[in-house]
């Protein structure tokens, strides 16, 4: 594949229920984080996988937002009974460490409305 | 204090005139320094990286990185209105962090034409 891919690309949903996005890496990459991102506004970290490491779940909100990363490849992030703060764009970033410095490629994303 | 901090913008500049775009870093052991730059409705894209002291050209962009005063700048010349959009500067954290990237939260950019 040639980059980082996201599913979906627009999600509305209703109060309440459970949402679940998608994020295929690059081939190869080792490390992959998610993001959200509200209009306006700067990246806020949410979870970070690097390898076989534990994940860095540091930035998630609340326990309603989980993520899962199978196989080093592909990875879920699961948000539980959505609020409208939840409302944001979500992207995802894969990288592959070399030399010192690690490259992030983003996603393009998935728009989450939560009405 | 914020890790990454970034002045917020906006920043305007007219068609040709350079632009530089600042950021500072608040831990002495990063190391590792990216520019990114984030069109309206978009995802981030890579502008440049630099992990040495000194300047790194590429074409119209120049990065500078002073370790010793712990910033990172980005100069555009010859601006040009495509250069609008939102600039946000990232760095490796610490040793022992995981090699995490910590974000400012972006300079918007605006080139008159």
């Amino acid at each position: 594949g040639a980059g980082v891919s996201q599913s979906p690309s627009n999600k509305v949903t209703e109060k309440g229920k459970d949402v679940e996005l998608r994020c295929d890496p690059i081939s190869g990459h080792t490390a992959l984080y998610w993001y959200r991102q509200s209009l306006g506004q700067g990246l806020e970290f949410l979870i970070y996988f690097q390898g076989n490491s534990a994940p860095d779940k540091s930035g998630l909100p609340s326990d309603r937002f989980s993520a899962e990363r199978t196989g080093g490849s592909v990875s879920t992030l699961t948000i539980q009974r959505t609020q409208q703060e939840d409302s944001a764009v979500y992207l995802c970033a894969s990288s592959f460490s070399s030399g010192g410095g690690e490259t992030q490629y983003f996603g393009p994303g998935t728009r989450l409305l939560v009405l | 204090q914020k890790e990454v901090e970034q002045n917020s913008g906006p920043l305007s500049v007219p068609e040709g005139a350079i632009a530089s775009l600042n950021c500072t870093y608040s831990d002495r052991g990063s190391q590792s320094f990216f520019w990114y730059r984030q069109y309206s409705g978009k995802s981030p894209e890579l502008i440049m990286s630099i992990y040495s002291n000194g300047d790194k050209e590429d074409g119209r962009f120049t990065a500078q990185l002073n370790k010793a005063s712990q910033y990172v700048s980005l100069l555009i010349r010859d601006s040009q209105p495509s250069d609008s959009a939102t600039y946000l500067c990232a760095v490796i954290g610490p040793a022992g962090n995981n090699r995490k990237l910590i974000w400012g939260l972006g300079t918007s950019l605006g080139v008159n034409p």
